[in-house]
């Protein structure tokens, strides 16, 4: 198995620029996320879903969309790139059933905005 | 109000000698509780959790963590830290989903 997977690992934006972080997983999770890190902040919750065609927000939605058409990926969507945006992004799964289970993470996409 | 804190954002231990990272908790039912490290320009790996049951926890690559309910915490310990330990580590807690706690980073003195 490859886990969860994330590409690009970098990208550089201009402000007001659009693009899409990928997020696939082949572990047949339900549960994805997405949450972005920034330094001394620990992770904070941007979006997650509880199954295809779920989404729901999470702590610090403003600012992206995301969708979830199949179980194994998980796109996150910036539409106007801000300054305030440049972070490192992680996308995570999981399978919690009938109670929590641990988190799998993806290994990133460092994002800066110019 | 902040459900995960790590007091300590930085702790240098020399190669060797005990390791203790501190995570206290503010959530009034039981908690499902986590510890993760993150190696330099690596995504998060799991290295224990609590859900319930026996407080004394063993994870992967020799930690281990006590829930304490009293004190509010669920420490991180390893006995002997080894230079390729040095990592920022973080605790977290299920509240609806999961919260985490802002990190500690450890650096390893030879």
């Amino acid at each position: 198995n490859a886990g969860v997977t994330q590409t690009p690992k970098f990208r550089i934006l201009k402000i007001g620029q659009s693009m899409t972080l990928q997020c696939a997983q082949d572990m047949n999770h339900n549960y994805m996320y997405w949450y972005r890190q920034d330094p001394g902040m620990g992770l904070k919750l941007i979006y997650y879903s509880v199954g295809a065609g779920i989404t729901d927000k999470g702590e610090v939605p403003n600012g992206y969309n995301v969708s979830r058409s199949t179980t194994e990926d998980f796109p996150l969507r910036l539409e106007l790139a801000a300054p305030s945006q440049t972070s490192v992004y992680f996308c995570a799964s999981s399978s919690p059933r009938g109670g929590p289970s641990e988190q799998y993470f993806g290994p990133g996409t460092r994002l800066t905005v110019t | 109000a902040q459900s995960v804190t790590q007091p300590d954002i930085h702790i240098t231990v020399s190669e060797g000698a005990s390791l203790e990272l501190r995570c206290n908790y503010s959530y009034g039912a039981t908690p499902y509780l986590f510890w993760y490290v993150q190696s330099p320009g690596q995504g998060l790996q799991l290295l224990l959790k609590y859900f319930s049951g026996d407080t004394l926890v063993q994870g992967i690559k020799g930690f281990e963590a006590e829930f304490k309910r009293s004190q509010s915490s669920f420490n991180l310990r390893k006995p002997s830290v080894h230079w390729s330990d040095a990592a920022e580590y973080f605790c977290a807690v299920v509240k609806g989903n999961l919260i985490f706690g802002k990190g500690t980073k450890l650096s390893v003195k030879p």
